[in-house]
């Protein structure tokens, strides 16, 4: 079956720049879109990307998506860093071969 | 303005069924190429998909829950309705509904509502 695979954590100060991957088991990660969701202590999911790099609007232009066909992998990038971004991020995309839609593991991020 | 809102039990006995009920406002449930998924999360854990079902009424299931899902939506009352038989403790999680735009992801979130299984 297909997987996404994250990293379990990342933290990084205020003001920096974080990057958290997202690496598809197998396929193409070009072969769907991959979204990424915001979820803060507490709180339902929210949508930051989706369409690989689309921005919902109310989402602040420093978060950007991106696609890297070589490594299969998708990444959420975060500029500017402030506390309110600390968060759990969440990659999904969809299988193919099986009509499921993934979701990766989850990213813990500390700004500290 | 697009809300969903999960209503159901928040205490399940094991081997009952659980019904949740997904009602959305702000889009009708017939709108081309958007549906409503079910997706949940165990308390600490990540998040699980578990069924969507379109307009055109096409549904699709997790593979590794196939056999004790039915989704199923009726247009009238902007409702959608996910049950699940069997239920184990294991199956304790905060449970979402989430609308879902053709192959680009879910764009609105419910609340979501915690089951609890035990006995």
């Amino acid at each position: 079956n297909f997987m996404l695979t994250q990293p379990h954590s990342v933290s990084e100060s205020p003001g920096k720049t974080v990057t958290i991957s997202c690496t598809g088991s197998s396929g193409s990660i070009v072969n769907n879109y991959v979204q990424w969701y915001q979820q803060r202590p507490g709180s339902a999911p929210t949508t930051v990307i989706y369409e690989d790099k689309q921005r919902p609007s109310g989402v602040p232009d420093r978060f950007s998506g991106s696609i890297d066909s070589p490594s299969n992998s998708a990444s959420l990038t975060i500029s500017g860093l402030k506390t309110e971004d600390e968060a759990d991020y969440y990659c999904q995309s969809y299988d193919s071969s099986n009509g499921n839609w993934v979701f990766g593991g989850g990213t813990k991020l500390t700004v500290l | 303005q697009v809300t969903l809102k999960e209503s159901g039990p928040v205490l399940v006995k094991p081997t009952e069924t659980l019904t949740l009920t997904c009602t959305v406002s702000g889009f009708s449930l017939s709108n081309a190429r958007v549906g409503v998924s079910w997706i949940r999360q165990p308390p600490g854990k990540a998040l699980e998909w578990l069924a969507h079902i379109f307009s055109n009424d096409e549904e699709s299931y997790s593979t590794s829950l196939k056999s004790r899902l039915t989704i199923s939506k009726d247009t009238s009352k902007s409702q959608v309705v996910l049950t699940m038989t069997n239920m184990d403790p294991v199956d304790t999680a905060t449970y979402y509904c989430a609308r879902i735009k053709a192959l680009a992801g879910n764009d609105y979130w419910g609340q979501g509502t915690l089951v609890t299984v035990s006995s």
